[in-house]
């Protein structure tokens, strides 16, 4: 158990719907990471909060959106959803926002 | 392109065999993580390296961080069908980026 929790485990939704993930760092991290894992793509990076404010991005939609509250836990808002959408979305949470990420147990997420 | 290259992809062998995963880059890291995935699960940290020509040592895996570091491999001894499962490497870049470039994996079978 890497400390990180996330919700939902799974997630089904239809086209066009909307839908909210939920990750909780581990106790003490600052910093909050999410990535797409798909089939065909591997693990790609999407976005970085550290202490609240946006860090890093990497290749995230338009139509994606996260955000990190005072709390430190963050959400990740997917939008008008597509098929090519599914995949298994994880968070990850590290100290200092550099180095070492420990990952949640992810959300699978299947569009139909 | 990928900015990691890893290598194998797939490996299928039998039990007590001996194995290698490489991982390879034209960019330098200030620090190189190798993550175990099991299916459905998010990736656990198993080392991260961080000096050029550092090895350390987890019971029966061996890793390197290549001099340069630029390269680092994983080498199994004694393979156990319990270590079965995606091997990822990630590099933390020096360009302050904070992002983790995740190689494309390597999905080990070891069989019984």
């Amino acid at each position: 158990d890497s400390g990180v929790t996330q919700t939902p485990k799974h997630l089904i939704t239809a086209t066009g719907q909307r839908v909210t993930l939920r990750c909780s760092p581990r106790s003490g991290d600052l910093s909050v990471y999410w990535y797409q894992q798909s089939l065909d793509q591997g693990l790609q990076f999407l976005i970085q909060y550290y202490n609240g404010e946006e860090r890093a991005k990497g290749n995230i939609l338009e139509r994606f959106s996260a955000q990190q509250f005072p709390d430190l836990h963050s959400e990740l808002n997917l939008s008008s959803l597509e098929l090519g959408d599914s995949a298994l979305y994880f968070c990850a949470s590290s100290v200092d926002g550099q180095g070492t990420q420990y990952f949640g147990p992810g959300t699978r997420l299947l569009v139909l | 392109t990928q900015l990691l290259e890893q290598s194998p992809q797939f490996l299928s062998i039998q039990e007590g065999e001996n194995l290698t995963v490489y991982c390879n880059s034209s960019s330098v890291f200030s620090s190189l993580q190798w993550y175990r995935q099991e299916p459905g699960e998010g990736p656990v940290l198993l080392v991260t390296v961080v000096t050029g020509g550092e090895v350390k040592k987890l019971k029966r895996l061996t890793f390197q961080f290549g001099d340069a570091r630029k390269d680092s491999s994983l080498h199994i001894t004694a393979a156990q069908p319990g270590d079965t499962g995606l091997y990822l490497c990630a590099g933390d870049l020096l360009d302050s980026s904070y992002k983790l470039i995740f190689g494309s994996g390597t999905r080990l079978l070891v069989r019984p």
